[in-house]
């Protein structure tokens, strides 16, 4: 079946701009997870969604990143006023539960992000 | 809190020899162990993950872990390295939220192998 997809592959934007990651799950995934994968800062979570609901935002780090998922399934992080340390390779993944903490999570190709 | 601390950025082996990429873990709980690979340009690879069943973990392309609770380690290794082997390692804890689940992830160890 198919992965985790992610749109788009690459975004270059100007400083101040506002944009929108997509991340569409395996199908049937309730548990979607964004991560951010910076040179030198390794890979960090941002959010996690149990259906529709965020529980856990703790990871964002600013009140310009925000996320939502509709349907249960796609999931868009928007990024609002861009900055130069924003830009990073996004990660979505997605796992069939969120608890027990021991299902596979899937990763998407991830969306990388420029900030000029 | 949870974290996970890979001791090597960086470890350069010769094809067919060994490979030992080694991982500290912290938990307040019962940990879930992952190790993950990233090949150039490519996706995040489960290569194996350690839930409370056997110690000694078994992966994909000839890797394995033990976990060692006595040692809070979980290294992985392969008997003989293959040059499709070259990648990036990621050692990972999971992390209990209050209502959910996130993988912590360490600095990642890039592995060299050499003809």
């Amino acid at each position: 079946g198919a992965g985790v997809s992610q749109s788009p592959s690459n975004k270059v934007t100007e400083k101040g701009k506002d944009v929108e990651l997509r991340c569409d799950p395996i199908s049937g995934h309730t548990a979607l997870y964004w991560y951010r994968q910076s040179l030198g800062q390794g890979l960090e979570f941002l959010i996690y969604f149990q259906g529709n609901s965020a529980p856990d935002k703790s990871g964002l780090p600013s009140d310009r990143f925000s996320a939502e998922r509709t349907g249960g399934s796609v999931s868009t992080l928007t990024i609002q006023r861009t900055q130069q340390e924003d830009s990073a390779v996004y990660l979505c993944a997605s796992s069939l539960r969120v608890r027990p903490p021991r299902d596979e999570q899937f990763f998407g190709p991830g969306t990388r992000l420029t900030v000029l | 809190a949870q974290s996970v601390t890979q001791l090597d950025s960086h470890v350069s082996v010769s094809e067919g020899t060994p490979v030992l990429l080694r991982c500290n873990y912290s938990s307040s709980y019962s940990p879930s162990l992952f190790w993950y690979v990233q090949h150039p340009n490519k996706g995040l690879q489960l290569l194996l993950k350690y839930t409370s069943a056997a110690t000694l973990v078994k992966g994909i392309n000839g890797f394995e872990a033990e976990f060692k609770k006595s040692e809070t380690s979980f290294h992985l290794t392969k008997p003989s390295a293959h040059m499709s082997d070259a990648a990036e390692y990621f050692c990972v804890v999971s992390a209990l939220g209050q209502a959910g689940t996130a993988l912590i992830f360490g600095k990642g160890t890039t592995l060299s192998v050499s003809s």
